[in-house]
Order: C-alpha cells, then structure tokens, then sequence
C-alpha cells in the first residue's frame, strides 16, 4: 500500500532563518507531487506541483521554492522565512497524467510557526 | 477567478442529530468536487468525490450533492457521532488537464457533543 510521509511535524523558526521541509511517498513509481498552504482559517492553496524529477511548477509568487530530486522526494526550501510563511503545510500525490481526474491523497502535514 | 464558500464556519450539534454542510463556488466549469475531513493538525482525508456529471455520491452515513448550474453541495451526515468531530473542507477541480488545479473552501469545523 502506499503512504506519505511529511516532516518534521512541527517546526518553529525565527524570521529570516532557512527552511526544509520533506515529503516522501513510499509504494508507487512516478506520483504527481504536490504542496498546499493552510493558512489559519483560510483554504488550502495549491504552492507547487510535480509531474517528474526535476520538474516543478509554481502556482503563487512567493518566498518558497520547491525541489524534486528523486522520484518519490518532495522538498519546500527557503533562504529566508518570513512571518507570513507560518501555517500548516501539507504534501500530496496522486497518480496519473496529472489531470484534474486524480484522486490527491495527503500526508500528516507539517506545521511551521515563523517567529 | 473560482473562489469556493463553505457555510458554516463552525457548527456545533448534539449526538444523533442529521446536520448539513454548504458549499458553493463562483465558476460552474468545474470537473470534480471532493469533501475532505481533517483532524486537528492532521491532514486530509478524501470523503467523496463527485464528478461534475453526476447528481450525488454516499458512503455510509455521508451523502453528498452537486448541483453544478447553482454552484452548490451539500454534504449529509445522518445520526451524527462524537467521533466525526473535525473539519470538513470542499475542493473543486477546475477545468485544466495539464495539472490538478484544486480550490480548497475554508472549512467547517464541527463539534459533536456527546
């Protein structure tokens, strides 16, 4: 069966410090990778996705960046966070040509708070 | 610009009762909807998926409707347990082959009281 998992799973990190956050999938080959934020009281926000290693798209300018350098490894990064990087980060992955007919399933999230 | 509503924010209710959660989008052009549960500081667990084609989706005790020309659904829980205390959030798919583009409604945070 396949799992995800994320980590850590709480992080807490003053502003202007960098950040690595790591996904992994466990059971299947080529997923579609992705990152959602979940700001308090706020939707998810689709952050970036992957279809491959090496290949990323970027939904949001923003102060991230995302990095794939295995097939199932899904890395966030930053240089410098700031306060508006806290929230709840989730990974994800589905299987298939990457259209909006895949099933996204979701890791255990990491929660990151920038002080 | 699809931006997806769920009302209400919080809802509280006793034991055994029926309750409805709402949700709407602005754009119609949307391929799928799903409703996800998620516990606190947790993530995502998929509920129901309806296609854009079809009407309604059940699974146990959760129903859930689409009506794609209003911009609604609904989500159904019949005789409510403590155990389905969480938050519940709606996702759309939009319309777009080259990636899985979801917008994610802010939630609905239910409490069950025993």
């Amino acid at each position: 069966s396949q799992t995800i998992h994320q980590w850590p799973a709480t992080l807490v990190q003053p502003v202007g410090s960098p950040l690595s956050l790591e996904c992994t999938v466990e059971g299947t080959s080529n997923p579609n990778l992705y990152w959602y934020r979940q700001a308090a009281g706020r939707g998810l926000q689709l952050l970036f996705y992957s279809v491959g290693i090496g290949q990323i798209s970027s939904e949001v300018p923003q102060n991230l960046s995302a990095s794939r350098p295995q097939d199932r490894q899904f890395i966030l990064s930053s240089k410098k966070l700031l306060l508006s990087d806290s929230g709840f980060y989730l990974c994800a992955w589905s299987v298939g040509s990457g259209g909006a007919r895949e099933t996204q399933y979701f890791g255990p999230g990491t929660r990151l708070l920038v002080l | 610009k699809q931006e997806v509503t769920q009302i209400p924010a919080a809802l509280s209710v006793p034991e055994g009762e029926n309750l409805v959660l709402n949700c709407s989008f602005t754009d119609s052009a949307i391929y799928n909807l799903q409703w996800f549960r998620q516990d606190p500081g947790k993530g995502l667990t998929s509920l129901l998926l309806i296609q854009s084609s079809q009407r309604e989706q059940t699974s146990g005790r959760l129903n859930a409707s689409l009506d794609k020309s209003s911009g609604r659904s609904t989500l159904y829980i019949a005789a409510s347990q403590p155990g389905d205390s969480a938050t519940y959030l709606c996702a759309v798919s939009l319309k777009n082959y080259n990636n899985n583009d979801m917008r994610f409604g802010a939630g609905t945070r239910l409490t069950v009281k025993p």
